[in-house]
């Protein structure tokens, strides 16, 4: 059974910076690629990075990209978002999900971690 | 262009049918990538509804398919039950932005 869990999340000032993590189980977590989505406070969802199933590559939206980092720790089952700088436009939930690909769907998805920036 | 335009709500009564659209541009839809659909219910995280060319993972029922022409893609559902209400996102792969798009949003509200 597939499980994504996300941590990190809480209150931070701008400017700050603030590591989020993803623990997966349940699949072998090298064979996919993984993301992260965030939803501002009642608003849609963002896609904010992606990052291949042995890392290679990592794409972000244009909106976190130069201050955020995704990374990934394959021996450990993990997935990472090394935020930096940040604002208060980065509020929101924060989610872990898994991607079949490029173009691919996101099939499982974590419950999400709070990030609220404020000072 | 790089976007992915739903409308913001949409309505129906139970057992009726409602379609939500999602439109896209030259660089996701109609570049030839696939449109998935997620379902949000209120207060949890999305769950994906169908993928692709009408691909529904197990548990979700057929009364919910998927259209695409052009650079534009439909989400249907009939038979529509109170348990549908939901807020409900196309995505997509843009090759400008090298990255996801997500609509809007729907917010579909059962009379």
């Amino acid at each position: 059974q597939v499980h994504l869990v996300e941590s990190g999340g809480g209150v931070v000032q701008p400017g700050k910076s603030l590591r989020l993590s993803c623990a997966a189980s349940g699949f072998s977590f090298s064979a996919y690629g993984m993301d992260w989505v965030r939803q501002a406070p009642g608003k849609g969802l963002e896609w904010v990075a992606s990052i291949w199933y042995d890392g290679s590559n990592k794409y972000y939206g244009d909106s976190v990209r130069g201050r955020f980092t995704i990374s990934r720790d394959n021996s450990k089952n993990m997935v990472y978002l090394q935020m930096n700088g940040l604002r208060g436009e980065d509020t929101g939930v924060y989610y872990c999900a898994r991607d079949r690909g490029t173009g691919a769907q996101f099939d499982y998805w974590g419950h999400g971690t709070l990030v609220t920036v404020s000072s | 262009q790089s976007v992915l335009t739903q409308p913001p709500s949409v309505s129906g009564a139970p057992g009726q049918r409602v379609t939500i659209s999602c439109t896209g541009g030259s660089s996701n839809i109609g570049a030839g990538y696939d449109v998935h659909w997620y379902q949000q219910l209120p207060g949890t995280a999305p769950k994906l509804l169908i993928y692709a060319n009408n691909n529904r993972p197990s548990g979700v029922p057929d009364r919910f398919s998927v259209s695409k022409s052009g650079t534009s893609a439909s989400l249907a559902i009939t038979g529509l039950q109170a348990e549908d209400e939901a807020d409900y996102y196309c995505q997509s792969f843009d090759t400008s932005l090298t990255g996801w798009l997500f609509g809007g949003g729907t917010k579909l509200t059962v009379l």
